[in-house]
């Protein structure tokens, strides 16, 4: 069963405008931790940034931040002010502690975003 | 410190070939992962190792073997190459612990064509 949902394979946005990428998870783990990928078409893969499951606030990296609702099992990523740079693929990854301790990422399929002048 | 280095970058194989995928890391990192990417799929598990010596399958670990005879080395093997293998393939390596935020750093990939 697919544990991590991007719903929205792609999306425009304006430059300077803010975009939200959509994040749904399926876990019964109490611990996990979700993280945000980036991957510009130069292909590699950038961390963006990380929410914890007893974190007490949304995560915040600069123009990234994390809209956590635990109870709706959704951890959406939001990019204010959009540059061209921000083109990219965006994945939602999940991982779980109680159920598996060996640090494995699950991967949803992805969000491919572009940023128009 | 080049961090997390994968050889080779490019590769055209023809099916039933075999090939060798290089992952290296100078983190000193215990834990290691082969991913490969699919379009429209994400990265997927291919296996894992949490030490050297030691390898584990992960989602998909049907026609890959892998080896960690050092610490710092990660290799991925095709032995009989398939169309169906044709991917780009990610190798990452993360701090071992319990801690729920340890990143995992990714090398560049490699581009796997199976004629």
């Amino acid at each position: 069963a697919q544990k991590i949902t991007q719903t929205q394979p792609g999306m425009f946005v304006q430059e300077k405008e803010a975009v939200t990428l959509d994040c749904t998870y399926d876990t019964s783990d109490p611990s996990y931790g979700l993280f945000w990928y980036k991957q510009p078409s130069s292909g590699e893969m950038i961390f963006l940034i990380y929410q914890g499951s007893y974190d007490q606030q949304n995560a915040t990296e600069g123009r990234y931040s994390l809209n956590f609702q635990k109870a709706r099992k959704s951890a959406n990523l939001v990019i204010s002010a959009s540059q061209l740079g921000d083109s990219a693929m965006y994945f939602c990854a999940m991982r779980e502690y109680l159920t598996d301790s060996w640090g494995k990422l699950q991967f949803g399929a992805g969000t491919q975003v572009v940023v128009t002048p | 410190n080049a961090g997390v280095t994968q050889t080779p970058k490019f590769r055209v194989l023809k099916t039933g070939q075999s090939m060798t995928l290089l992952c290296a890391q100078d983190m000193n990192h215990e834990y290691m992962y082969w991913y490969r990417q699919d379009p429209g799929m994400g990265l997927r598990l291919i296996h894992y190792s949490v030490g050297e010596g030691t390898t584990a399958k992960g989602e998909v670990p049907d026609g890959y073997n892998v080896s960690r005879l050092k610490k710092q080395n990660f290799l991925l093997g095709l032995e009989s190459a398939a169309p169906s293998q044709t991917s780009v393939y990610f190798c990452a390596s993360s701090l071992a612990g319990d801690h729920l935020d340890n990143e995992q750093f990714f090398g560049p990939g490699t581009r796997l064509t199976v004629l």
